[in-house]
């Protein structure tokens, strides 16, 4: 079963602007991961979040994190063509050690 | 190896067949996980491994399906009599250990068409 859901499920941008992207999980949580996907294959780690914190920086990436809402969201900012991929929620359920993943975001960024 | 490693990188075979896939992880990871992925679809978690065992097989579609791992090294997914619904990407990802706090690095993946 998924434990989180991505909203929406697919988004077309022009290069430039910002790419925000939502993810919902259901049990509480330990910490949040966010994934890319390119092509459908392996999956690249760009971010964690832990239930402690609200909101974290990486580069363009910006991550918030709102426990009392089931939800974080992941903002790409001045997005490039290059960050065409699909996007991923991850979070332990129930503190596990599993790693459970959302249902993605496919994100198109025209040049 | 410097990344996880998967293979084949595609596999077709007939229904009713038996195929194994095969994972290598990261050296020094002690945590494997395996996942599948249907087209366009999220990623569904098969099981995954801590050292040699496996704590938690809950993911497995089917007793069709089964995997062990060897020498807290390389892993090997079989699936038994295979059916068309078992076509998907296979995913195998490792990280230094278990735990929620631990970042998975994925292999590229097995491409399944079962016909």
């Amino acid at each position: 079963s998924q434990q989180g859901e991505e909203d929406p499920q697919a988004l077309s941008i022009q290069e430039g602007e910002n790419a925000t992207m939502n993810c919902s999980y259901k049990t509480s949580i330990n910490n949040l991961q966010w994934y890319r996907q390119n092509s459908g294959r392996g999956l690249v780690h760009l971010i964690l979040i832990r239930s402690n914190e609200r909101e974290k920086h990486s580069g363009r990436l910006r991550v918030t994190l709102d426990t009392s809402k089931k939800s974080s969201s992941l903002l790409i900012t001045a997005s490039r063509a290059a960050d065409t991929a699909s996007y991923f929620c991850a979070t332990d359920a129930d503190g596990t050690d599993k790693l459970i993943f959302g249902t993605g975001t496919r994100l198109q960024v025209f040049p | 190896g410097a990344g996880v490693s998967q293979s084949p990188s595609n596999k077709v075979t007939e229904k009713g067949k038996d195929v194994e896939l095969r994972c290598d992880p990261i050296s020094g990871h002690t945590a494997l996980y395996w996942y599948r992925q249907s087209l366009g679809q999220g990623l569904e978690f098969l099981i995954y491994f801590q050292g040699n065992s496996a704590p938690d097989k809950s993911g497995l579609p089917s007793d069709r399906f089964s995997a062990e791992r060897t020498g807290g090294s390389v892993s090997t997914l079989t699936i038994q009599r295979t059916q068309q619904e078992d076509s998907a990407v296979y995913l195998c990802a490792s990280s230094l250990r278990t735990g929620f706090s631990e970042k998975l690095f994925f292999g590229s993946g097995t491409q399944l068409s079962v016909l």
